[in-house]
Protein backbone atom coordinates (compact mmCIF):
# COMPACT_ATOMS: atom_id res chain seq x y z
CA UNK A 1 0.00 0.00 0.00
CA UNK A 2 1.09 3.44 -1.32
CA UNK A 3 1.64 6.06 2.50
CA UNK A 4 3.66 9.24 2.41
CA UNK A 5 4.35 10.82 6.27
CA UNK A 6 5.06 14.11 6.68
CA UNK A 7 6.60 13.95 10.50
CA UNK A 8 6.49 17.41 11.04
CA UNK A 9 3.41 18.98 11.67
CA UNK A 10 4.23 22.72 12.14
CA UNK A 11 7.61 24.93 11.66
CA UNK A 12 8.37 27.92 12.51
CA UNK A 13 11.48 29.84 11.87
CA UNK A 14 12.83 33.27 11.49
CA UNK A 15 13.27 35.00 7.88
CA UNK A 16 16.91 34.08 6.29
CA UNK A 17 17.09 30.74 7.77
CA UNK A 18 17.67 27.56 5.88
CA UNK A 19 14.75 24.88 6.63
CA UNK A 20 14.08 20.95 5.57
CA UNK A 21 10.72 19.98 5.23
CA UNK A 22 11.04 16.12 5.70
CA UNK A 23 8.89 13.65 3.88
CA UNK A 24 8.85 9.72 3.70
CA UNK A 25 7.40 7.53 1.56
CA UNK A 26 5.97 3.86 1.17
CA UNK A 27 5.38 2.41 -2.01
CA UNK A 28 5.70 -1.55 -3.68
CA UNK A 29 5.88 -0.11 -6.97
CA UNK A 30 9.35 0.54 -8.30
CA UNK A 31 7.99 2.97 -11.12
CA UNK A 32 6.57 6.03 -9.15
CA UNK A 33 6.51 9.32 -9.12
CA UNK A 34 7.19 12.26 -6.21
CA UNK A 35 6.00 15.32 -5.68
CA UNK A 36 5.67 18.43 -3.25
CA UNK A 37 3.10 21.15 -3.46
CA UNK A 38 2.80 24.40 -1.87
CA UNK A 39 -0.35 26.02 -0.47
CA UNK A 40 -0.58 29.37 0.45
CA UNK A 41 -3.09 30.63 2.65
CA UNK A 42 -5.03 31.55 -0.42
CA UNK A 43 -5.75 27.53 -0.91
CA UNK A 44 -4.33 27.03 -3.99
CA UNK A 45 -2.12 24.32 -4.41
CA UNK A 46 0.72 25.18 -6.67
CA UNK A 47 2.90 22.30 -8.13
CA UNK A 48 6.70 22.39 -7.03
CA UNK A 49 8.32 19.44 -8.38
CA UNK A 50 7.95 16.20 -9.65
CA UNK A 51 10.77 13.26 -9.74
CA UNK A 52 10.39 9.82 -11.04
CA UNK A 53 11.89 6.86 -9.43
CA UNK A 54 14.74 5.93 -11.40
CA UNK A 55 15.85 9.35 -11.08
CA UNK A 56 17.98 10.30 -8.00
CA UNK A 57 19.41 13.03 -8.58
CA UNK A 58 19.07 16.34 -6.65
CA UNK A 59 17.62 19.42 -7.83
CA UNK A 60 18.18 22.93 -7.34
CA UNK A 61 15.56 25.54 -8.40
CA UNK A 62 16.68 28.95 -7.19
CA UNK A 63 16.52 28.81 -2.89
CA UNK A 64 14.73 25.69 -3.02
CA UNK A 65 16.51 21.99 -3.24
CA UNK A 66 15.10 18.68 -3.07
CA UNK A 67 16.71 15.73 -1.93
CA UNK A 68 15.52 12.16 -3.13
CA UNK A 69 17.08 9.03 -1.42
CA UNK A 70 15.63 5.85 -2.58
CA UNK A 71 17.72 3.93 0.22
CA UNK A 72 15.69 5.65 3.09
CA UNK A 73 12.76 5.84 1.07
CA UNK A 74 12.90 9.95 1.47
CA UNK A 75 12.14 12.83 -0.54
CA UNK A 76 13.12 15.81 1.86
CA UNK A 77 12.50 19.74 0.59
CA UNK A 78 14.81 22.11 1.89
CA UNK A 79 14.26 26.29 1.38
CA UNK A 80 17.58 28.05 1.65
CA UNK A 81 17.60 31.70 3.08
CA UNK A 82 13.85 31.38 3.77
CA UNK A 83 11.33 34.13 3.16
CA UNK A 84 7.92 35.44 4.89
CA UNK A 85 6.49 34.79 1.44
CA UNK A 86 7.48 31.00 2.03
CA UNK A 87 4.72 30.82 4.67
CA UNK A 88 2.96 28.18 3.88
CA UNK A 89 1.40 24.45 4.07
CA UNK A 90 3.99 21.92 2.12
CA UNK A 91 1.98 18.65 1.26
CA UNK A 92 4.25 15.64 0.04
CA UNK A 93 2.86 13.14 -2.53
CA UNK A 94 2.99 9.90 -4.06
CA UNK A 95 1.46 8.43 -7.22
CA UNK A 96 2.08 4.83 -8.53
CA UNK A 97 3.04 4.32 -11.90
CA UNK A 98 0.43 3.83 -14.21
CA UNK A 99 -1.95 5.42 -11.37
CA UNK A 100 -3.92 8.61 -11.87
CA UNK A 101 -4.08 9.20 -8.25
CA UNK A 102 -2.26 11.07 -5.95
CA UNK A 103 -1.44 10.47 -2.35
CA UNK A 104 -0.70 12.87 -0.10
CA UNK A 105 0.93 13.60 3.48
CA UNK A 106 -0.54 15.05 6.29
CA UNK A 107 1.31 18.49 5.16
CA UNK A 108 4.20 20.82 6.89
CA UNK A 109 2.91 24.15 8.06
CA UNK A 110 5.62 26.47 7.68
CA UNK A 111 5.36 29.96 9.34
CA UNK A 112 8.68 32.14 8.59
CA UNK A 113 8.63 35.67 10.66
CA UNK A 114 10.26 38.84 9.66
CA UNK B 1 -3.08 32.62 -17.09
CA UNK B 2 -5.87 30.58 -15.33
CA UNK B 3 -5.21 26.62 -16.56
CA UNK B 4 -7.92 25.19 -13.89
CA UNK B 5 -10.38 27.69 -13.27
CA UNK B 6 -13.02 27.17 -10.59
CA UNK B 7 -16.56 29.37 -10.08
CA UNK B 8 -17.40 30.41 -7.46
CA UNK B 9 -14.49 31.18 -5.13
CA UNK B 10 -16.82 31.34 -2.44
CA UNK B 11 -20.10 29.97 -1.63
CA UNK B 12 -22.75 30.01 0.89
CA UNK B 13 -25.36 27.10 0.72
CA UNK B 14 -28.09 26.57 3.26
CA UNK B 15 -28.15 23.31 5.28
CA UNK B 16 -29.81 20.62 2.59
CA UNK B 17 -29.79 23.00 -0.37
CA UNK B 18 -28.11 21.41 -3.23
CA UNK B 19 -25.20 23.03 -4.47
CA UNK B 20 -23.68 23.07 -7.78
CA UNK B 21 -19.64 24.28 -7.58
CA UNK B 22 -17.93 24.29 -11.01
CA UNK B 23 -14.41 23.51 -12.84
CA UNK B 24 -13.14 24.22 -16.34
CA UNK B 25 -9.28 24.01 -18.03
CA UNK B 26 -7.52 25.48 -20.29
CA UNK B 27 -5.33 22.07 -20.65
CA UNK B 28 -7.26 19.66 -22.65
CA UNK B 29 -6.38 17.05 -19.99
CA UNK B 30 -8.00 13.53 -19.98
CA UNK B 31 -8.26 13.71 -16.20
CA UNK B 32 -10.12 15.62 -13.81
CA UNK B 33 -10.43 15.39 -9.96
CA UNK B 34 -12.35 16.50 -7.50
CA UNK B 35 -10.73 17.00 -3.72
CA UNK B 36 -13.03 17.64 -0.50
CA UNK B 37 -10.48 19.55 1.87
CA UNK B 38 -11.14 20.16 5.18
CA UNK B 39 -9.40 22.56 7.64
CA UNK B 40 -5.81 21.41 8.65
CA UNK B 41 -6.19 18.06 6.91
CA UNK B 42 -4.96 16.83 3.25
CA UNK B 43 -6.84 17.18 0.24
CA UNK B 44 -8.74 13.88 -0.52
CA UNK B 45 -9.83 12.62 -3.37
CA UNK B 46 -14.12 12.30 -4.10
CA UNK B 47 -13.84 11.12 -7.63
CA UNK B 48 -12.20 11.60 -11.04
CA UNK B 49 -13.09 11.19 -14.36
CA UNK B 50 -10.82 9.84 -16.89
CA UNK B 51 -11.84 11.25 -19.88
CA UNK B 52 -16.00 10.19 -19.77
CA UNK B 53 -14.83 7.15 -17.28
CA UNK B 54 -16.29 8.40 -13.37
CA UNK B 55 -14.35 6.33 -10.86
CA UNK B 56 -15.71 7.03 -7.62
CA UNK B 57 -13.66 6.22 -4.10
CA UNK B 58 -15.50 3.75 -2.08
CA UNK B 59 -15.81 6.26 0.70
CA UNK B 60 -17.19 9.21 -1.12
CA UNK B 61 -20.51 9.82 0.43
CA UNK B 62 -23.66 8.90 -1.94
CA UNK B 63 -24.65 13.07 -1.09
CA UNK B 64 -21.59 13.74 -3.65
CA UNK B 65 -22.22 13.41 -7.31
CA UNK B 66 -20.17 14.80 -10.68
CA UNK B 67 -20.77 15.37 -14.24
CA UNK B 68 -18.30 16.21 -16.80
CA UNK B 69 -20.35 17.39 -19.97
CA UNK B 70 -17.36 17.76 -21.87
CA UNK B 71 -13.67 17.56 -22.04
CA UNK B 72 -12.94 21.44 -20.35
CA UNK B 73 -16.00 21.07 -17.52
CA UNK B 74 -16.37 19.16 -14.85
CA UNK B 75 -18.74 20.13 -11.76
CA UNK B 76 -19.56 18.88 -8.35
CA UNK B 77 -23.24 18.45 -6.91
CA UNK B 78 -23.89 17.99 -3.53
CA UNK B 79 -27.47 16.96 -3.43
CA UNK B 80 -28.39 17.62 0.72
CA UNK B 81 -25.25 19.50 1.80
CA UNK B 82 -24.63 19.09 5.95
CA UNK B 83 -22.54 21.38 8.16
CA UNK B 84 -19.63 18.38 7.89
CA UNK B 85 -19.45 19.47 4.26
CA UNK B 86 -18.05 22.59 4.44
CA UNK B 87 -14.86 22.72 3.25
CA UNK B 88 -12.70 23.97 0.30
CA UNK B 89 -12.90 21.96 -3.13
CA UNK B 90 -10.47 21.58 -5.06
CA UNK B 91 -10.73 21.00 -8.71
CA UNK B 92 -7.61 18.94 -10.34
CA UNK B 93 -6.36 17.77 -14.07
CA UNK B 94 -3.64 15.64 -15.39
CA UNK B 95 -3.41 14.32 -18.87
CA UNK B 96 -3.58 10.94 -17.94
CA UNK B 97 -0.96 9.36 -20.13
CA UNK B 98 1.82 7.40 -18.03
CA UNK B 99 4.93 9.61 -17.04
CA UNK B 100 2.99 12.64 -17.11
CA UNK B 101 1.03 12.46 -13.73
CA UNK B 102 1.52 15.68 -12.58
CA UNK B 103 -2.02 17.12 -11.15
CA UNK B 104 -2.36 20.81 -11.77
CA UNK B 105 -4.72 22.65 -9.33
CA UNK B 106 -7.45 25.23 -9.27
CA UNK B 107 -7.80 27.64 -6.66
CA UNK B 108 -10.63 25.95 -4.83
CA UNK B 109 -13.77 27.14 -4.09
CA UNK B 110 -14.93 27.30 -0.18
CA UNK B 111 -17.79 26.29 0.62
CA UNK B 112 -19.75 27.34 3.59
CA UNK B 113 -22.96 25.30 4.81
CA UNK B 114 -25.29 27.47 7.08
Amino acid sequence: AQKVTQAQTEISVVEKEDVTLDCVYETRDTTYYLFWYKQPPSGELVFLIRRNSFDEQNEISGRYSWNFQKSTSSFNFTITASQVVDSAVYFCALSEGGSEKLVFGKGTKLTVNP
Amino acid sequence: DAMVIQNPRYQVTQFGKPVTLSCSQTLNHNVMYWYQQKSSQAPKLLFHYYDKDFNNEADTPDNFQSRRPNTSFCFLDIRSPGLGDAAMYLCATSTGRRNQETQYFGPGTRLLVL
